[in-house]
């Protein structure tokens, strides 16, 4: 339990379906972060959001659209998505400080679009 | 943000030590340096954090030389359960809107019995 809950562990979805990605954490983090992990590949960073504000879009399709309505929650809205869009999204959280920040990961979301 | 380049893939057998080195050759001065390790289909988990010389925990140690320009992770007496992928990371922790925490490909580590 590393105080980052993600829902659901794990979605499949049609290309047309709507469908949302929850991330909560309760550590008093400032900073959160979206990831994607196809398989047997690194980590691609898609969104960082510090103080509810989106600092980071690394390039991502508008058919993800990330929402940050408080610093404890993070969304990921998926529409129109493709077969390439399975994969393993992970939610982190991490506190900048002087020293000793480390960041907390959630157990992901295991995504298949059918 | 600095680059890191970390070995692919490393091979060990059980109680051994496991030594994985990072080099950050344009490392910035507030950046310090962080690693993670990942098992399949899991986010992944802080281990280590260190600026210069040496720091240790119970997990592991994380060794810097003086110009900073890489870093080496050692991992002591390593058993089945520490096969995973591991990162090294370089930046400002104390920069909010800086650090980013961008993973690169990681070395993956299989211990062997």
């Amino acid at each position: 339990e590393t105080g980052v809950t993600q829902t659901p562990r794990h979605l499949v979805m049609g290309m047309t379906n709507k469908k949302s990605l929850k991330c909560e954490q309760h550590l008093g983090h400032n900073a959160m972060y979206w990831y994607k992990q196809s398989a047997k590949k690194p980590l691609e960073l898609m969104f960082v959001y510090n103080f509810k504000e989106q600092t980071e879009n690394n390039s991502v399709p508008s058919r993800f659209s990330p929402e940050c309505p408080n610093s404890s929650h993070l969304f990921l809205h998926l529409h129109t998505l493709q077969p390439e869009d399975s994969a393993l999204y992970l939610c982190a959280s991490s506190q900048p400080r002087d020293f000793g920040t480390e960041a907390f990961f959630g157990q992901g979301t295991r995504l298949t679009v059918v | 943000l600095a680059k890191t380049t970390q070995p692919v893939s490393m091979d060990s057998y059980e109680g051994q030590e496991v030594n994985i080195t990072c080099s950050h050759n344009n490392i910035a001065t507030n950046d310090y340096i962080t690693w993670y390790q990942q098992f399949p289909s899991q986010g992944p988990r802080f281990i280590i954090q260190g600026y210069k010389t040496k720091v240790t925990n119970e997990v592991a140690s994380l060794f810097i030389p003086a110009d900073r320009k890489s870093s080496t992770l050692s991992l002591p007496r390593v058993s089945l359960s520490d096969t995973a992928v591991y990162y090294c990371l370089v930046g400002d922790i104390r920069a909010s809107n800086d650090y980013k925490l961008s993973f690169g490909a990681g070395t993956t580590v299989t211990v062997r019995a």
